[in-house]
C-alpha cells in the first residue's frame, strides 16, 4: 500500500524548535518530489515546503523561510521538516504529501499536484 | 505569491444539485491548477490536476474547467459523501499556494 505517515507532533513554547518525519513505504521514495502543507485549527490549508527528489532543490512559503528546513534521506524512505524559532501561528496539523510526478533522472511524467497524503500531525505552540 | 480566490466561501445545496466553485488567480498560471477535496478530520484528496484532468479514482462526476486566470470546478451532481471543504492549489510556480476554500453544506 503507498501511503505516508507523519510524526513528531507536540507541544513546544514559543521560540522552540521540533522536527516533523514521515516515512514512506509502498512506492520509489526517491523518484518523487515532497511537499509539506499545513492547516491550523479551524482554517484553510496552506503550502509550506517542497523538496526535489535528491533533496538538492527546495522551496518554502514566505511565512516559514529562514525558521522552517526541509530535508530527506532516501536512504531511509523519509521526509522531515526541521522547525524553528516557533510562534503561536506554526500551530497547526503538518501533512506530508507526495507530489504526483515520477520523476526518474532528468524527466518527469504525470500531472503536478499532492496525490498522496498522511493523516497529518499536530503541533501546539503554547507556554 | 500568487493569490488564489475562492469564491463562495461556502454553498448550501441538496443532493442531486449541480454545484459550481470558481477559483481567480492573480496572475496567468496556465492551466496549472488542481482541486483537492477535504472532509472534517481528514487528509485533503487530489480531485482535479492540471485544471481539468480527473484524478484516478476521483468519480466522473466531478470535472474542472478554465485556463489563464480562471477555473472551475463542477460537480454535475451532488452526492451525500460530496459534502466537503474544497480548494484550489495553484502549482504554476514556488510558492504554491491554495485558495481559502469552499464548504460545501447540506440545504
Amino acid at each position: 500500500e503507498v501511503q505516508v505517515v507523519e510524526s513528531g507532533g507536540g507541544l513546544v513554547q514559543p521560540g522552540g524548535s521540533l522536527r516533523l518525519s514521515c516515512a514512506a513505504s509502498g512506492f520509489t521514495f526517491s523518484h518523487y518530489a515532497m511537499h509539506w502543507v499545513r492547516q491550523a485549527p479551524g482554517k484553510g490549508l496552506e503550502y509550506v515546503s517542497t523538496i526535489s527528489t535528491n533533496g538538492d532543490t527546495t522551496y518554502y512559503a514566505n511565512s516559514v523561510k529562514g525558521r522552517f528546513a526541509i530535508s530527506r534521506d532516501n536512504s531511509k524512505n523519509t521526509l522531515y521538516l526541521q522547525m524553528g524559532s516557533l510562534r503561536a501561528e506554526d500551530m497547526a496539523v503538518y501533512y506530508c504529501a507526495r507530489d504526483s510526478r515520477y520523476c526518474s533522472g532528468n524527466t518527469c511524467y504525470g500531472g503536478y499536484g499532492m496525490d498522496v497524503w498522511g493523516q497529518g500531525t499536530t503541533v501546539t505552540v503554547s507556554s | 505569491a500568487i493569490q488564489m480566490t475562492q469564491s463562495p466561501s461556502s454553498l448550501s445545496a441538496s443532493v442531486g444539485d449541480r454545484v459550481t466553485i470558481t477559483c481567480r488567480a492573480s496572475q496567468d498560471i496556465r492551466n496549472d491548477l488542481g482541486w483537492y477535496q477535504q472532509k472534517p478530520g481528514k487528509a485533503p484528496k487530489l480531485l482535479i490536476y492540471a485544471a481539468s484532468s480527473l484524478q484516478s479514482g476521483a468519480p466522473s462526476r466531478f470535472s474542472g474547467s478554465g485556463s489563464g486566470t480562471d477555473f472551475t470546478l463542477t460537480i454535475s451532481s451532488l452526492q451525500p459523501e460530496d459534502f466537503a471543504t474544497y480548494y484550489c492549489l495553484q502549482d504554476y510556480n514556488y510558492p504554491w499556494t491554495f485558495g481559502q476554500g469552499t464548504k460545501v453544506e447540506i440545504k
